[in-house]
């Protein structure tokens, strides 16, 4: 068990649909990652929050928005779902999170399921 | 762009040594070596990082060339619950969009009992 926490574990929507998805980080961890995994594409980086402000960025769409919480737990937001969007999406935290020699630990993720 | 190579997979017997190899010949002087693990159906899991010297942690060991454009990720004795994708990722010390994780393909290693 990496402490880092997600819900729900599976989500089941339609097309258009919009959808949240929520991060719980490790106790004191100021960073968390999200991730999308999907068959064709690998694990890809999506966005990074350090302490309330976005660190980082990458392959991430402008219909998906992530934002986190004074509390540091961080929601991910998906909106006008398309059936591509289907991916596990996981959730990561580290205690800093401005440096490369960060270590991340992983959420069990959320099944997004798109029909 | 992963800025790694791996094999794609790797097959071991129970109970033997397994080394996995990642070249990194673009590597630059304040580059990290990190690698995870995935199981099947959970979420990616530390596993090890350095920078320029070995390193020995509870899970593995960490051997880096002494060119550091290659490293390998040692299993001393591998149970059939480290069948699992090995990714092997360089991050800037610097942070940034370069000190997040970037994911190749990795190396699927499979263990026979």
């Amino acid at each position: 068990d990496s402490g880092v926490t997600q819900t729900p574990k599976h989500l089941i929507t339609a097309t258009g649909q919009r959808v949240t998805l929520r991060c719980s980080p490790r106790s004191g961890d100021l960073s968390v990652y999200w991730y999308q995994q999907s068959l064709d594409q690998g694990l890809q980086f999506l966005i990074q929050y350090y302490n309330g402000e976005e660190r980082a960025k990458g392959n991430i769409l402008e219909r998906f928005s992530a934002q986190q919480f004074p509390d540091l737990h961080s929601e991910l937001n998906l909106s006008s779902l398309e059936l591509g969007d289907s991916a596990l999406y996981f959730c990561a935290s580290s205690e800093v999170g401005t440096s490369g020699r960060d270590t991340q630990y992983f959420g069990p993720g959320t099944r997004l399921t798109v029909l | 762009d992963a800025k790694t190579t791996q094999p794609n997979s790797m097959e071991s017997n129970e109970e033997e040594p397994v080394h996995l190899p990642c070249n990194h010949s673009t590597i630059s002087g304040t580059d990290y070596i990190h690698w995870y693990r995935q199981l099947p159906s959970q979420g990616p899991e530390y596993v090890i990082h350095g920078l320029t010297s070995n390193v020995n942690n509870r899970m593995a060991s960490l051997a880096i060339a002494e060119d550091r454009k290659s490293s390998t990720l040692i299993l001393h004795r591998a149970t059939l619950r480290d069948a699992a994708v090995y990714y092997c990722i360089r991050t800037s010390l610097y942070g940034g969009s370069q000190g997040n994780l970037i994911f190749g393909k990795g190396t699927k290693l499979s263990v026979k009992p």
